[in-house]
């Protein structure tokens, strides 16, 4: 079936620093999301993608939908404790349900 | 306020008693689903329901049933439980298939011994 790498499986930085993961597949996908999930909680949507190339924003959140539509970006700048978490994509072709990929674990040291 | 609610949150279990997890939404939301999350695997839908009385198996189905009688739930049953199902389960729930507003519980932790 499809499967999702995500890229770095977990990173440590400094507060302030900025934050790049991405999250490839083999298969080509219609929608990207990106989800956080923090410890004890359910994933929570952070920003949905629809179109190859798009660029979307949400605070100090970027995600970027790749032009192959093979992979997909989340940038996070000026990092703060609270961004501490496990992040993760998933994608969707047109009639299939989503698919999640491993996770990026982000620790944020102060 | 919009939520979907998980029950329990915690639960050690020996292997072969039934259990049941129960998902609630209050959403009137359609589609609803059951995932796993395991480290290093991510989320993997177990089974999912597009709407009352319609169910289908996810990725990972084996070991696990479901039933929908009514919308706003969907609970997860393990007639057998084993250690290898020893897991972070959520339930999940979207206003459609294709709509990606998924909303997802707090988890429930199941430790099977």
């Amino acid at each position: 079936g499809q499967q999702l790498n995500q890229s770095p499986q977990s990173m440590f930085i400094q507060e302030g620093e900025d934050v790049s993961m991405n999250c490839t597949s083999s298969s080509i996908f219609n929608t990207w999301l990106w989800y956080k999930q923090e410890p004890g909680e359910g994933p929570v949507l952070l920003i949905a993608l629809y179109k190859a190339g798009e660029l979307t924003s949400n605070g100090r959140l970027t995600a970027q939908f790749g032009i192959t539509r093979k992979d997909s970006f989340l940038n996070i700048s000026a990092s703060i404790p609270s961004d501490v978490g496990i992040y993760f994509c998933a994608g969707q072709t047109y009639g299939q349900n989503f698919v999640f990929g491993p996770g990026t674990r982000l620790s944020v040291l102060p | 306020e919009a939520q979907v609610t998980q029950n329990p949150r915690y639960l050690i279990t020996v292997t072969g008693k039934k259990l049941t997890v129960t998902c609630s939404q209050n959403m009137n939301h359609e589609y609803m689903s059951w995932y796993r999350q395991d480290p290093g695997l991510g989320l993997r839908q177990i089974y999912y329901s597009m709407n009352v009385e319609v169910t289908d198996k996810g990725d990972v189905p084996e070991g696990y049933k479901v039933s929908r009688k009514e919308k706003r739930n969907f609970p997860l049953i393990l007639e057998s439980p084993s250690p290898n199902q020893t897991s972070l389960y959520f339930c999940a729930s979207t206003p459609g298939q294709l709509n990606t507003e998924a909303f997802f519980g707090q988890g429930t932790r199941l430790t099977v011994v």
